[in-house]
């Protein structure tokens, strides 16, 4: 089955600076990469997704990367802000069909003011 | 849309008790996902149901958990017996069909459980 890494487990960064977050998958067969942020106590929540046939998707502050060959995804977030400060996970799945999220162990993001 | 209900929020109970956890997806939805999550093994899927068929249990820890979903809008999650370390948060997600929707996990705000 699918295997998604993440990297790194925590990140600390200062209000302003950008954050990057990496994560790779096994699976070829998969075409869909969503991240979601957690904040505290609170549930998982989709912040930005990319599909195979997309190398970049930005959104504001907010932008993904997916290389196909290299099977590896990365978040950036620039300009962080203390709002931004919340647990990043990275997750692969296969669109169509039975569709199977699998996540990557998550990223705990704080943005020091 | 009320969005994905969870049942109870919070279980505190003794080793050896059932504990039975309760979703009701988002109308329409037709994928439903238990996940458990913990600060050491994060977020792991425990069973996923496809029109209310169980497609893969692979995650289910033991017999001593079991699921189901007898209909579009009800799944539960039962422990029995529940031990220590099945203390964790468990969420239960749902997604739209995947010809015609994003991909997006719609997630509840998660059971509580917590095994003394």
């Amino acid at each position: 089955g699918e295997n998604v890494e993440q990297h790194p487990s925590t990140l600390s960064v200062q209000e302003g600076d950008s954050a990057v977050i990496k994560c790779t998958y096994s699976d070829s067969a998969s075409n869909y990469f969503p991240w979601y942020k957690q904040e505290l106590g609170k549930r998982p929540q989709l912040i930005i997704d990319i599909r195979s046939n997309v190398g970049e998707k930005k959104d504001q502050r907010i932008a993904v990367t997916l290389n196909k060959t290299a099977k590896h995804f990365s978040l950036h977030i620039t300009e962080t802000q203390p709002e931004d400060s919340a647990v990043y996970f990275c997750a692969a799945s296969i669109r169509g069909g039975y569709q199977k999220v699998t996540f990557g162990t998550g990223t705990k993001l704080q943005v020091i003011p | 849309d009320a969005g994905v209900i969870q049942s109870p929020r919070h279980e505190v109970t003794e080793m050896g008790q059932e504990v039975t956890l309760r979703c009701k997806p988002i109308s329409g939805h037709n994928s439903l996902f238990w996940y458990r999550q913990t600060m050491m093994r994060g977020l792991e899927l425990l069973i996923y149901f496809n029109n209310n068929v169980p497609i893969d249990d692979s995650g289910m820890p033991e017999d001593r958990f079991s699921a189901k979903m007898p209909n579009a809008s009800f799944s539960t999650l039962k422990i029995q017996p529940s031990e220590p370390r099945d203390s964790a948060v468990y969420f239960c997600a749902s997604s739209p069909p995947g010809g015609g929707g994003t991909g997006e996990l719609f997630f509840g705000e998660g059971s509580r459980l917590t095994v003394l």
